[in-house]
């Protein structure tokens, strides 16, 4: 079974500083995807980023990029130039690589909310 | 193009009933799965289905059950409600496809049990 751990339950950041948020995981598998979400006050969960375990290559996004360490099974989250608008509860998940006719299921860890100050 | 949508938003209903909550996913997605989420327990993985057959389930008791109909569309059950059942029900679809793998989702429905 797959596990994922989120170790800050809240973390703070003026506007316009970088954050960066912790997500460790534990795994037997070698193909898989990770994964960032977003969960803002109205409740609509949103991809952040997505990482496959295969590409040594971080994952960047705009403002977001990730620190993807596959031997140490650690994927952090750093968001640049934070907004008012990233306020919100963070979630990092796990899901096995997707292959013909396998399930699809995300573990989530426990989150960590994140407030944006002026 | 229309996002994952749920229904109802809301739900009150007590002890011992039983609710159905409605899923429609993105057009042209196949797979959909549902997740519990509370304050205690976190996001949690009930299940997930795919062309009409459900390929996966979560730790979840036999009172939780899905089913998906021929057009994508997705329902879950719930029977016997308890207190604890009280929570943010999200659905997601998803296109099945590897290489850009994501998994949308709708704004959920909040059940609460009395």
């Amino acid at each position: 079974a797959q596990t994922v751990t989120q170790s800050q339950p809240e973390m703070s950041v003026q506007e316009a500083e970088t954050v960066t948020l912790s997500c460790t995981y534990d795994t037997s598998e070698n193909n898989y995807y990770l994964f960032w979400y977003k969960q803002p006050p109205s409740r609509q969960m949103i991809l952040v980023i997505r990482q496959e375990a295969y590409k040594q290559q971080n994952a960047t996004e705009n403002r977001f990029s990730v620190n993807f360490q596959k031997a140490a099974k650690s994927f952090s989250l750093k968001i640049s130039d934070s907004q008012l608008g990233d306020t919100a509860m963070y979630f990092c998940a796990f899901m096995k690589h997707l292959t013909v006719g396998t399930a699809s299921k995300l573990t989530f860890g426990t989150g960590t909310r994140l407030q944006v100050t002026l | 193009k229309a996002g994952v949508t749920q229904t109802p938003r809301y739900l009150i209903k007590t002890r011992g009933q039983q609710v159905t909550l409605s899923c429609s996913p993105i057009s042209g997605h196949r797979s959909v799965s549902w997740y519990q989420q509370t304050p205690g327990q976190g996001l949690q993985f009930l299940f997930e289905y795919f062309s009409e057959t459900q390929r996966n389930k979560g730790n979840f008791p036999g009172r939780f059950s899905g089913r998906q109909f021929s057009n994508s569309r997705s329902e879950m059950n719930v029977s016997t409600l308890e207190l604890g059942d009280s929570a943010l029900y999200l659905c997601a679809s998803s296109r099945d496809r590897a290489e850009d793998y994501e998994q949308y989702f709708g704004p959920g429905t909040r059940l609460t049990v009395t």
